[in-house]
This record gives C-alpha cells, structure tokens and sequence, in this order.
C-alpha cells in the first residue's frame, strides 16, 4: 500500500477482554514505532521495532502490553486485561532506516481508537 | 535527557494572521528536531526537521521553523494563516546518539474566518 495502515480504526471493548491492533508499515521499511496518543496528551513511545534486532520495549506501560512483529512487516500491539486507562488512540509508524535517533521522516497511519469500557 | 515543551495547548488566529507555535527542548547532546502536523480524522505528517544544517527550516505548506541554540527553542512559523491549517501540531526532539524520539504534548491551533 501506499503509506502505514491500521486496523481496526476504532475498537470497543469491555474491561478485562484482551485486544489485539495491528499495523502494516510501508513496504521496505525496516523500522516500526508504536506509540499512544491520549486526550490533552503528547505521543507516548511505546515500542520499537528495528530489522531483525531486539525491539526496544521500554515505552510499554506495564506487562499487559506486548507487541510483535513476523517477518519484519506486520506488527501487532496486545493489550491483555485492559483497563479503563488504556482507552486512547494508538498510532504506528514507519520509516526507511530508523534507529530511535534517527533524523528519518516517520511515516504514521491514521490510528486505532481504544475505548475500554 | 531529553524533553520537549509546547508552550499553549490551544492558539488562535484570524485567517491572514501570523502563526507562531512555540516549543523548547531540552537535550543534553546537539539535538534533531521536528515538527508534524496532524489534520482532523488524519494521521500524523512530517511538516520540517532540523538535523544540524541550516539553522532556518522551510518546511510543506509554507511553514518554517529556526532552530535558536542559545534559547533551546524550535517555534514554527507561518507569515499569513489559511483555514486549512487547523491542526494540531507536534513539536519533537531526538539526537544522534541513540536517544528516542520524544513528542510534545501538541498544540490546537485554530483559524478564525
């Protein structure tokens, strides 16, 4: 595709059920970000993913939060046990190289809204 | 360490006015720099970066931003606003030694007819 996709665009869920989000960076891009958007807040780091390196998990909240990424492509972010907290949007990013330092152009998709109830 | 402050959650400006966004960073290395934008129901967009060459950044859409060392600040610029530039804007920070990109907390702005 064209740029970074993201699905489901919204989800609803009740406190406690587990979700998963998944994110589909540009193609040829080694380099993925999660991050967490909440009301009135800045972007939180969540998690990246560079090539076939360890990804750098130190944004993840608490251990309910994981994420994956297979083949270097897709990614998928689960929330175990949600919380009424975890309600935000949730964004992915990609870009060329990456490294967390790196002056690449970030690449985002349009967003999962989260909504624990 | 890194951080970064957008000073005014929301600014207002009449169409045609001057738009001036403020942000300070704080790093302890030399710093890169960014601006992204994000239009209502969008995803988030590259609007400038600074990466240690020309101090002055033009940017899409008619933006810019100057990079001000000795005031730690990246303010982005824009000499006449149009209504489509209502968006929220984020300021962020990274450097090149292994530091995360950090975002700031974003400003609204809004244009008034």
């Amino acid at each position: 595709g064209a740029g970074v996709s993201q699905s489901p665009s919204n989800k609803v869920t009740e406190k406690g059920k587990d979700v998963e989000l998944r994110c589909d960076p540009i193609s040829g891009h080694t380099a993925l970000y999660w991050y967490r958007q909440s009301l009135g807040q800045g972007l939180e780091f969540l998690i990246y993913f560079q090539g076939n390196s360890a990804p750098d998990k130190s944004g993840l909240p608490s251990d309910r939060f994981s994420a994956e990424r297979t083949g270097g492509s897709v990614s998928t972010l689960t929330i175990q046990r949600t919380q009424q907290e975890d309600s935000a949007v949730y964004l992915c990013a990609s870009s060329l190289e990456g490294g967390l330092a790196s002056t690449d152009t970030q690449y985002f998709g349009p967003g999962t809204r989260l909504t624990v109830l | 360490a890194q951080s970064v402050t957008q000073l005014g959650s929301h600014v207002s400006v009449s169409e045609g006015a001057l738009v001036l966004l403020r942000c300070n960073y704080s790093s302890s290395v030399p710093p890169y720099l960014f601006w992204y934008v994000q239009y209502p129901n969008q995803g988030l967009q590259l609007l400038l970066k600074y990466t240690s060459a020309a101090t002055l950044v033009k940017g899409i859409n008619g933006f810019e931003a100057e990079f001000k060392k000795s005031e730690t600040s990246f303010h982005l610029t824009k000499p006449s606003a149009h209504m489509s530039d209502a968006a929220e804007y984020f300021c962020a920070v990274s450097a090149s030694f292994g530091f995360k990109t950090i975002f700031g907390a974003g400003t609204r702005l809004f244009v008034k007819a």
